[in-house]
């Protein structure tokens, strides 16, 4: 497609149910993140894919979030046992190099709601 | 990990005005990037800075890639209230090599 696009675009899930969201990037993009963003707020950084390397997990606040990405393209980002606080939206952001250029555009997000 | 400095975190200002904002780092990045977020939408790249010193305008708003490498400032001029919403910076390239971070935005709202 023309642009990053995340699924489901709103989600509501029960407390302690898992949840999957979905991020197809910019195709040809070797970067992808994952960011966290609570209403009103900055954008948390979650994780980060570059290419073939080990991704920086550096930002998943707990064991319970995991994110991988399967083929150099799609990724998932999964939360399990889902708890009130992750309730925000979550972006996807892809970039890629054009010589010295980097650009990264988002997708529109994914509103989580647990309740 | 890198951080970016981004001030001020929020500006209300009347319909008009002109604004201004600014990130900093305490790293060389080769790359800064300026966006803005709409409510219930994602950020939108506004203005791409690749070179030291660098002055880029789209429209109302200009932004400069500062000469240390360090920080670069956003400025909006003759505020409309469809300027609202969340403001972002970004900068990579340096040692980050290709990963982008991300300042914390600057919310601003405009008085009509």
């Amino acid at each position: 497609g023309a642009g990053v696009s995340q699924s489901p675009s709103n989600k509501v899930t029960e407390k302690g149910k898992d949840v999957e969201l979905r991020c197809d990037p910019i195709s040809g993009h070797t970067a992808l993140y994952w960011y966290r963003q609570s209403l009103g707020q900055g954008l948390e950084f979650l994780i980060y894919f570059q290419g073939n390397s080990a991704p920086d997990k550096s930002g998943l606040p707990s064991d319970r979030f995991s994110a991988e990405r399967t083929g150099g393209s799609v990724s998932t980002l999964t939360i399990q046992r889902t708890q009130q606080e992750d309730s925000a939206v979550y972006l996807c952001a892809s970039s890629g190099r054009q010589g010295a250029r980097t650009e990264a555009f988002f997708g529109q997000g994914t509103r989580l709601t647990v309740v | 990990g890198q951080q970016l400095n981004q001030s001020p975190q929020s500006m209300f200002i009347q319909e008009g005005e002109d604004v201004s904002m600014n990130c900093t780092s305490s790293s060389i990045f080769n790359t800064w990037l300026w966006y803005k977020q709409d409510p219930g939408e994602g950020p939108v790249l506004l203005i791409a800075l690749y070179k030291a010193g660098e002055l880029t305008s789209n429209g109302r708003l200009t932004a400069q890639f500062g000469i240390t490498r360090k920080d670069s400032f956003l400025n909006i001029s003759a505020s409309i209230p469809s300027d609202v919403g969340i403001y972002f910076c970004a900068s990579g390239g340096g040692t980050s090599y290709g990963k982008l971070t991300f300042g914390q935005g600057t919310i601003l709202t405009v008085h009509p």
